[in-house]
């Protein structure tokens, strides 16, 4: 069974500019799930999808991140324009009723 | 305010002793609890866990104990290998196995041969 798949792995830019991660979950898994984890800390709920509705993003910095499952399998989370502070491990995890599997991450560092 | 703590940064064993990671929590209304473990530059892979109804599981080498009156449960590694060397987080989620997972800031275990 393929894992959760993300991309890009890692991602330099510039604080202000624009930056889109990709996850793809594991196939069949309706819940999907995007963390931050900043050095040092555990992974952070950013936003919980079921199918293609959002459960859960009463963490989510609503006024630079966005995150979208269309058709309820792929999702995008974009953050515009990035701060400093966003420089994280931005993890993607999917289940299906049991624990969240997770992906391997994209390293996002803001200069 | 952290709901889960993790109050050990690391932890150093010796290859065939017993490893025992522990974490507290605050919230009473957190139901489910996960232990993950990660090694650099991969995601959390999952290893044990426990509804709040149980006070242990256990699946081969580890053991996964919960005492709620304490609001503390513990992940216990025996024998450890050194192929158990990598951070250890522990999680807690209010809505069972599909809840907000909250996560503690790790632990991480060094066995040494």
């Amino acid at each position: 069974e393929a894992g959760v798949a993300q991309s890009p792995r890692y991602k330099i830019i510039e604080k202000r500019q624009s930056v889109a991660f990709w996850c793809n979950p594991i196939s069949g898994h309706a819940t999907l799930y995007w963390y931050q984890q900043i050095l040092g800390q555990g992974p952070k709920l950013l936003i919980q999808f079921q199918n293609n509705g959002v459960v859960d993003d009463s963490q989510l910095p609503k006024d630079r991140f966005s995150a979208e499952r269309l058709k309820g399998v792929d999702s995008t989370l974009k953050i515009q324009p990035a701060k400093l502070e966003d420089s994280a491990v931005y993890l993607c995890a999917s289940s299906s009723g049991a624990h969240p599997y997770f992906g391997p991450g994209t390293r996002l560092l803001v200069l | 305010d952290q709901q889960v703590k993790q109050n050990s940064p690391s932890l150093s064993v010796q290859e065939g002793r017993i490893s025992i990671l522990n974490c507290d929590y605050t919230n009473s209304m957190f139901d489910y609890f996960l232990w993950y473990k990660k090694y650099p530059a991969e995601g959390p892979t999952f290893l044990i866990s426990i509804s709040s109804i149980k006070d242990k599981n256990e699946d081969g080498r580890f053991t996964v104990f919960l005492n709620k009156s304490a609001k503390h449960l513990s992940l216990h590694i025996v024998p450890s290998q050194p192929g158990d060397s990598a951070v250890y987080f522990c999680a807690a989620s209010r809505g069972g196995s599909q809840g907000n997972l909250i996560f503690g800031k790790g632990t991480k275990l060094s066995v040494k041969p």
